[in-house]
């Protein structure tokens, strides 16, 4: 299985401020046939289910905010709020579908 | 309007059986391939089972494997999850997730709890 593991566990962002996850996997999650990272971001609220934010490492899930923005190719990969709201406070996971899906632990993200 | 409905959770003992549903409506069901996912109190996402639109192709995490069955029904727009020898380990809200193109999970139903305890 492909482990994925993310950094922080846990952030404190004031409102405004840019907030950065980061997201290793153990093994590579770009696809030659196709050039593409097999790799997505979701958000989570509590009592809600995963909300898809960001697919193939940098696409926006149509109505996300643009100030959510996704990078990173093979290995390593970020999440970048450029500008925190409210509304952002959440957990947040990255998921691997390279094969079968395995998500990282979570981000928490809080308002500082 | 895509709309993913879990049922069937509830409180089991240890050994006992479950069976979960997830109602599917908004789409074309039986062209898309769909996913369990689980989720324990306060703990992350672990992916459960995959099935492809024809069931042709399924898939199980190695925690569930041997113990629980995936299954579709497209003529009803219906997934299912059997849940035998639970265990507590077990306990979780299980979300049906829909897979979109190869790729990741762009709808969620809103998940039902299952509890394992004596």
């Amino acid at each position: 299985d492909i482990v994925m593991t993310q950094s922080p566990d846990s952030l404190a962002v004031s409102l405004g401020e840019r907030a950065t996850i980061n997201c290793k996997s153990s093994q590579s999650v770009l696809h030659s046939s196709n050039n593409k990272n097999f790799l997505g971001w979701y958000q989570q609220k509590p009592g809600q289910p995963p909300k898809l934010l960001i697919y193939w490492a940098s696409i926006r899930e149509s109505g996300v905010p643009d100030r959510f923005s996704g990078s990173g190719s093979g290995t390593d990969f970020t999440l970048t709020i450029s500008s925190l709201q409210a509304e952002d406070v959440a957990v947040y996971y990255c998921q691997q579908y390279y094969t079968t899906w395995t998500f990282g632990q979570g981000t928490k993200v809080e308002l500082k | 309007e895509v709309q993913l409905v879990e049922s069937g959770g509830g409180l089991v003992q240890p050994g006992g059986s479950l069976r979960l549903s997830c109602a599917a409506s908004g789409f074309t069901f039986s062209t898309y391939s769909m996913n369990w996912v689980r989720q324990a109190p306060g703990k992350g996402l672990e992916w459960v089972s995959y099935i492809s639109g024809s069931s042709t192709a399924i898939y199980y995490a190695d925690s569930v494997k041997g113990r629980f069955t995936i299954s579709r029904d497209n003529a009803k727009n219906s997934l299912y999850l059997q849940m035998n020898s639970l265990r507590d380990e077990d306990t979780a809200v299980y979300y049906c997730a829909r897979e979109t193109a190869g790729c990741c999970s762009d709808y969620w139903g809103q998940g039902t709890l299952v509890s394992v305890s004596s």
